[in-house]
């Protein structure tokens, strides 16, 4: 069974950091890209980050781009997310997600883990 | 970015009703369109993928069409356990995005 479970979520001043985890089980974890997704509290879903399975390619929303760094270590089947800098709008429940690939091409998150919420407040 | 576009934003329907949520993306993104329900305090769960793919487990009522640029997610005949907030994404472009969110409610 496919489960992702993250932690490291709390309270945080603003300016401060915050290192998120993700641990993966259940799967080969180093054949897969993950994703980071976010939601502020009332608000709908916004994807954050990728990362490609060997760790060498990312990507970023611009909206955290320069503060926030994806990686993985594949050897401890777990996935980051450092937030540096955090601002009032970065509060949220932090979501890691698994794509799956259709046998048509598209792709699509059905593995998603609990979320852990960041709060950044002073 | 590709924008996308969910309409409407919220709508109260009665049990057995049936349902339809509209996505437009600002471009065309073939059929890389995906919709998810999500319940207070859950993750978001997969119902529709590649547009018109109905997910393992998920019931039949639930339908997704569309390509391009227009897209639509129906529920033939809404369920007490179908109340929830459903969002559609794209993954045609790097930068993924997902719609506003469609919150179904109880007449």
């Amino acid at each position: 069974e496919v489960q992702l479970v993250e932690s490291g979520g709390g309270l945080v001043q603003p300016g401060g950091s915050l290192r998120l985890s993700c641990a993966a089980s259940g799967f080969t974890f180093s054949r897969y890209w993950m994703h980071w997704v976010r939601q502020a509290p009332g608000k709908g879903l916004v994807w954050v980050s990728r990362i490609n399975s060997d760790g060498s390619s990312t990507n970023y929303a611009d909206s955290v781009k320069g503060r926030f760094t994806i990686s993985r270590d594949n050897a401890k089947n777990t996935l980051y997310l450092q937030m540096n800098s955090l601002r009032a709008e970065d509060t949220a429940v932090y979501y890691c997600a698994r794509p799956e690939m259709a046998t048509s091409g598209e792709w699509f998150f059905q593995h998603w883990g609990q979320g852990t919420l960041v709060t950044v407040s002073s | 970015d590709i924008q996308m576009t969910q309409s409407p934003s919220s709508l109260s329907a009665s049990v057995g009703d049936r349902v339809t949520i509209t996505c437009r993306a600002s471009q065309s993104i073939s059929t890389y369109l995906n919709w998810y329900q999500q319940k207070p305090g859950r993750a978001p769960k997969l119902l529709i993928y590649a547009a018109s793919s109905l997910q393992s487990g998920v019931p039949s009522r639930f339908s997704g069409s569309g390509s391009g640029s227009d897209f639509t997610l129906t529920v033939s005949s809404l369920q007490p356990e179908d109340f929830a907030t459903y969002y559609c994404q794209q993954t045609y472009s790097t930068l993924l995005t997902f719609g506003g969110g469609t919150k179904v409610e109880i007449k």
